[in-house]
């Protein structure tokens, strides 16, 4: 069965370095997603993306974080600057189109910003 | 802020028993309802999305039901095995943006054999 999937399942960066999460969505989607969930907290949106372009970003998504599809498969979160506050588990999610609703998750990358 | 709530936080329950718990939601602006099943280290795993009230769904054991005019969904678990441990989460989709998901922070099911 087609799945999403993510790398690096762990990344462990320093305070102000550049960090970028892959995502490979499933091959016949074409909506992407990126969702954080900082410990104990809710899952919670942080940008979609359709046709090569943001859709809708949350507040969280500011100017430190862009997203990219550089290629057919791949589609990438770049966090230019990390802070602290930005460690949690990142998931990317993929969906066909507009008739079907189900967003398909991938493992998550958990990045730890020390 | 779109607030989506889930209780419990926590179920321990015995293997064979039967649980419910609670996913509720403004009801206003309602498009659709998910659920997911994510065990650790997992990616979490659809298992309905629901968009009319009244809507019943089920998957072997699982089963869920929504009311949209009061804003809640239940999910239940029928003879509960220990492969059920999970969180379970909920999602609400919003009319009118790009299919965003507002997840509740989700009931962590163990179940003890």
């Amino acid at each position: 069965e087609p799945e999403v999937t993510q790398t690096p399942s762990h990344q462990v960066t320093q305070m102000g370095q550049e960090v970028i999460l892959r995502c490979v969505p499933i091959s016949n989607h074409l909506y992407f997603y990126w969702y954080r969930q900082i410990l104990g907290q809710k899952v919670e949106f942080l940008v979609s993306f359709y046709n090569n372009e943001i859709s809708e970003k949350s507040e969280i998504f500011d100017d430190q974080f862009s997203v990219e599809r550089p290629d057919g498969s791949n589609f990438t979160l770049k966090i230019r600057s990390t802070k602290l506050e930005d460690s949690a588990m990142y998931f990317c999610a993929s969906r066909t189109g507009t008739s079907n609703y189900e967003q398909y998750f991938g493992p998550g990358t958990r990045l730890t910003v020390t | 802020i779109l607030n989506v709530e889930q209780s419990p936080q926590s179920l321990h329950v015995q293997e064979g028993d039967s649980t419910n718990f609670t996913c509720s939601f403004p009801s206003s602006n309602f498009y659709a309802l998910h659920w997911y099943r994510w065990e650790t280290a997992k990616s979490p795993e659809a298992l309905f999305v629901m968009t009319l009230n009244g809507d019943e769904k089920k998957k072997g054991r699982i089963s869920a039901t929504l009311n949209t005019k009061e804003g809640y969904s239940y999910l239940y678990i029928k003879g509960s095995q220990p492969e059920d441990s999970a969180t379970y989460l909920c999602a609400l989709k919003e009319g009118g943006s790009n299919y965003k998901l507002t997840f509740g922070k989700g009931t962590l099911l163990t179940v003890n054999p």
